[in-house]
């Protein structure tokens, strides 16, 4: 079965930073990986995905993520973060076939002006 | 566009009670899936649905039952209501039911069992 960890419970970085969220992942097959954001008391807004093909996978908002095969991470990245993007954020995989949707326990992210 | 609704947005329980969920896809998509999300936890699948035909189902117990209708909305029921039941429910559309299709997610109904 597949599974999601996000090794991180809370990231802090300064405004105007980098940032990065980090998952790992674990899955039979090729891996089709998601990323969402949450808002408060908000459902989930989908922000990019990796099918297959570049490993560097653009999304919403500036943010980015870099799948790793052999490292089979997902970490989403943005240049330069925003007291905006302060929300919690949640990495997810799917395998191949009729599977449902796994989702990690979510990372908080709070960017600091 | 729209994108998926839910209803109600929030709902106050009774242990014991039953209760009944509705979602509305984003036009055109035909898949509903649902997720049970519990404070400080990610989603968890319940149920997927495509063209009235259910395609999945969580590690969930039967009190929980799912449909979807015609024009492709859905609902969640959960009998007997246990504390543990109290959570935000997600609802996610998709274009069809492939591994690949992003779900866009409602806003989620929060049930609380007392």
């Amino acid at each position: 079965a597949q599974s999601v960890a996000q090794p991180e419970d809370q990231v802090n970085v300064a405004e105007g930073n980098p940032l990065t969220v980090k998952c790992t992942y674990s899955v039979s097959g090729n891996p089709y990986l998601f990323w969402y954001v949450q808002y408060p008391n908000r459902g989930l807004q989908f922000l990019l995905k990796y099918i297959t093909g570049d490993n560097l996978v653009k999304g919403s908002y500036g943010f980015e993520a870099e799948f790793n095969k052999s490292q089979t991470s997902f970490h989403l990245k943005k240049p330069s973060a925003l007291v905006s993007d302060s929300a919690l954020y949640f990495c997810a995989v799917r395998a191949p076939g009729n599977t449902p949707l796994v989702f990690g326990k979510g990372t908080r992210l709070s960017v600091i002006a | 566009d729209a994108g998926v609704t839910q209803s109600p947005t929030h709902l106050i329980k009774t242990r014991g009670q039953h209760v009944t969920l509705r979602c509305s896809p984003i036009s055109g998509h035909k898949s509903v899936s649902w997720y049970q999300q519990v404070l400080g936890q990610g989603p968890q699948f319940i149920f997927q649905y495509y063209e009235k035909e259910e395609r999945g189902r969580g590690n969930f117990p039967d009190r929980f039952s799912a449909r979807q209708f015609p024009n492709y909305s859905s609902e969640l029921n959960v009998n007997a209501l246990l504390l543990g039941d109290s959570a935000l429910y997600l609802c996610a559309s998709s274009p069809l039911a492939l591994p690949t299709d992003t779900q866009y997610f409602g806003p989620g109904t929060r049930l609380t069992v007392l």
